[in-house]
């Protein structure tokens, strides 16, 4: 069974610190995909990205950047120069290619973000 | 931008009332996911629809939660009866297919008192 873990439960920076957001992921899939949702205080949840089991690059948009390492199964998530609308539950999540047919997500249980001004 | 439409936004009702929530996926997506979140479970998926067939419901309990898509334009989640144990937030997310990011709607945040 697919399953994804974010340990940290809650952060809190300072406005303009860097932070990284783990994400662990088991899956016996060869093929799958890894996602990050972003979950403001108004409730709805935001994609952020989408990543695929073959591709190991690191991605950067803006401020964001991921790292996904294949030999630990992580797809970590840093954002530079946190600022306060950062302030959000941010969600990793897997989901299964080939060997299920499954297509629907699976979430980490997610990591509070506080950024402090 | 397109969006997934969920209505309604908020419901109340007492134990024992039926509940519908409605969800009119973005327009050309022919996958459509309901998923419910508490503080206990966190997100987890009830059911999904891929071209209007259901093809997981293994996560919806059978005896009261049913799911539908009557046309491509509209997802509906029942409860009946309701429990206060269904209290949570339901999010219906829909995608283009295969392994599109899923887009989701704003939630139905339902109590049951």
């Amino acid at each position: 069974a697919q399953k994804v873990t974010q340990a940290q439960t809650e952060i809190s920076v300072v406005e303009k610190e860097d932070v990284t957001l783990d994400c662990v992921y088991e899956t016996r899939d060869t093929t799958y995909y890894l996602f990050w949702y972003k979950q403001p205080p108004s409730g709805e949840l935001v994609f952020l990205i989408r990543r695929n089991s073959f591709d190991e690059q690191n991605e950067i948009s803006g401020r964001y950047s991921w790292n996904f390492q294949k030999s630990t199964s992580s797809f970590n998530f840093t954002i530079t120069a946190s600022q306060v609308v950062d302030s959000a539950v941010y969600f990793c999540a897997l989901s299964e290619a080939m060997n299920t047919g499954r297509r629907a997500l699976t979430f980490g249980s997610g990591t509070r973000l506080q950024v402090q001004p | 931008d397109a969006r997934v439409t969920q209505t309604p936004r908020h419901k109340v009702t007492e134990m024992g009332q039926e509940v519908t929530m409605r969800c009119q996926p973005i327009l050309g997506h022919n996958t459509v996911f309901w998923y419910r979140q508490t503080m206990m479970q966190g997100l987890e998926l009830l059911a999904y629809f891929r071209n209007r067939a259901p093809l997981d419901d293994s996560g919806m309990p059978k005896d009261r939660f049913s799911a539908e898509m009557p046309d491509a334009t509209l997802a509906t989640l029942k409860i009946q009866p309701s429990e206060p144990r269904d209290s949570a937030v339901y999010f219906c997310a829909s995608a283009s297919g295969g392994n599109q990011p899923q887009h989701f709607g704003d939630g139905t945040r339902l109590s049951i008192l």
